[in-house]
């Protein structure tokens, strides 16, 4: 079984400031993360992806996230947020057996940037 | 390379008519999935086709099918709509079984009255 839980529905900051968003992850199996972020009206666009090789992703627009095994967790940061930041992120949680493709993904984390 | 593409990008229609989307991959990848996104239960996996077989389905009504065509463009079809059914549909390609980065369209929005 998997699970994805993002931590915070909701996140808020002044631009120029760091962005934190927080997703821990369940799952029976050594798993593929990825971060997706979904703009207004738009579909979902990969920003980043964990698939067993280094532990720290660079992903675009500036953003990575860093596997946590012990944790289990893959936290999306970005140093300094931009207003063009705002929008949704999607935590997902991938796992193929067999050739079937099982995808959980997260309930979504809505980033706000204040000018 | 193109992305994936759907049409339409809105449908407005009322309760109990059927409807059809249209999802075309990013060239040459053989697997399709589609989801259905509301607010109140977020992104859910409806049924995923791979060389014009389903592979994987969710936990929809039958009034939810699909098909994937030899040239692996998918469509979706939903009977006696609902309410309930308006939601932005999105697909999703991927290169093969093996795969399982994938890459999301724009979406089609739909809206039952």
């Amino acid at each position: 079984a998997q699970s994805v839980t993002q931590l915070d529905s909701h996140v808020s900051v002044s631009e120029g400031t760091p962005v934190l968003l927080r997703c821990n992850y369940s799952s029976s199996y050594s798993p593929s993360l990825f971060w997706y972020v979904q703009h207004p009206n738009k579909g979902l666009q990969l920003l980043l992806k964990y698939t067993s090789a280094a532990t720290l992703v660079k992903g675009i627009n500036g953003f990575e996230a860093e596997f946590k095994k012990s944790e289990t967790s893959f936290h999306l940061t970005k140093p300094s947020a931009h207003m063009s930041d705002a929008a949704e992120y999607f935590c997902v949680v991938t796992m193929i057996s067999g050739g079937y493709q099982k995808v959980t993904f997260g309930i979504g984390t809505k980033l706000q940037v204040i000018p | 390379k193109a992305g994936v593409t759907q049409t339409p990008r809105y449908l407005i229609k009322t309760r109990g008519q059927q409807v059809t989307l249209s999802c075309s991959p990013i060239s040459g990848h053989r697997s399709v999935s589609w989801y259905q996104q509301t607010p109140g239960q977020g992104l859910q996996f409806l049924f995923e086709y791979f060389s014009e077989t389903q592979r994987n389905k969710g936990n929809f009504p039958g009034r939810f099918s699909g098909r994937q065509f030899s040239n692996s463009r998918s469509e979706m079809n939903v009977s006696t709509l609902e309410l309930g059914d308006s939601a932005l549909y999105l697909c999703a390609s991927r290169l093969a079984e093996t795969y399982n980065e994938q890459f999301f369209g724009p979406g089609t929005r739909l809206t039952v009255l």
